[in-house]
């Protein structure tokens, strides 16, 4: 079974809205990732949160992480047509030094004019 | 796009050739990756590798095969294609260090028919 879930599987908004997709994990981490992915090509790195950090920006972008509740949340302020993507969490297990990522099925966004 | 390429972009084979999927990689690090992406599936890992000849299985390794005899290149195999293994592929690396994003591949998408 995949290591991330990502809630929820679709989002449709407006341009100008906030987006937020959720992400819940099943084992400890080093850190954990997200990446979008425009139809049709690779992913592309957005943000990445160590386990000691709670809470990370860039840009328009804001990432939380509870590694109580073993779940991290995305956020993407004032949404433009451009960000329409889908969304994917990627964990790296806590597993002894290899850097090895395990995806979730992602959230597919789409930001409408 | 971080200097890896995959090889070939597309291919349609028949069920039971052996069909094999170059990364190359021009920015010398130690990790690499195999996913493939399938619908409501996200990307799942195949196999990865840690070094020159250092591999491991991912989640989905059955009727998989790797090799990495160089540290730019990062073979995969079918040894007999099924039509379960119609997918898009992803080559992905990352660095030595921990807690750093992987960079992907354009992907490789795979029929057989």
């Amino acid at each position: 079974s995949q290591q991330g879930e990502e809630d929820p599987q679709a989002l449709s908004i407006q341009e100008g809205e906030n987006a937020t997709m959720n992400c819940s994990y099943k084992t400890s981490i080093n850190n954990l990732q997200w990446y979008r992915q425009n139809s049709g090509r690779g992913l592309v790195h957005l943000i990445l949160i160590r386990s000691n950090e709670r809470e990370k920006h860039s840009g328009r972008l804001r990432v939380t992480l509870d590694t109580s509740k073993k779940s991290s949340s995305l956020l993407i302020t004032a949404s433009r047509a451009a960000d329409t993507a889908s969304y994917f969490c990627a964990t790296a297990p806590f597993s002894g030094g290899y850097n090895k990522l395990i995806f979730g099925a992602g959230t597919r966004l789409a930001v409408h004019p | 796009d971080a200097g890896i390429t995959q090889s070939p972009r597309h291919k349609v084979t028949e069920t039971g050739t052996p069909v094999t999927l170059r990364c190359h990689q021009t920015e010398n690090h130690r990790y690499m990756y195999w996913y493939r992406q399938d619908p409501g599936h996200g990307l799942r890992l195949i196999h990865y590798s840690y070094g020159v000849k250092d591999t491991d299985k991912g989640e989905v390794s059955d009727g998989y095969s790797v090799s990495r005899s160089k540290t730019e290149d990062f073979l995969l195999t079918l040894e007999s294609a099924t039509s379960s293994q119609t997918s898009v592929y992803f080559c992905a690396i990352s660095p030595r260090e921990a807690n750093t994003e992987a960079f992907f591949g354009q992907g490789t998408r795979l029929t057989v028919v």
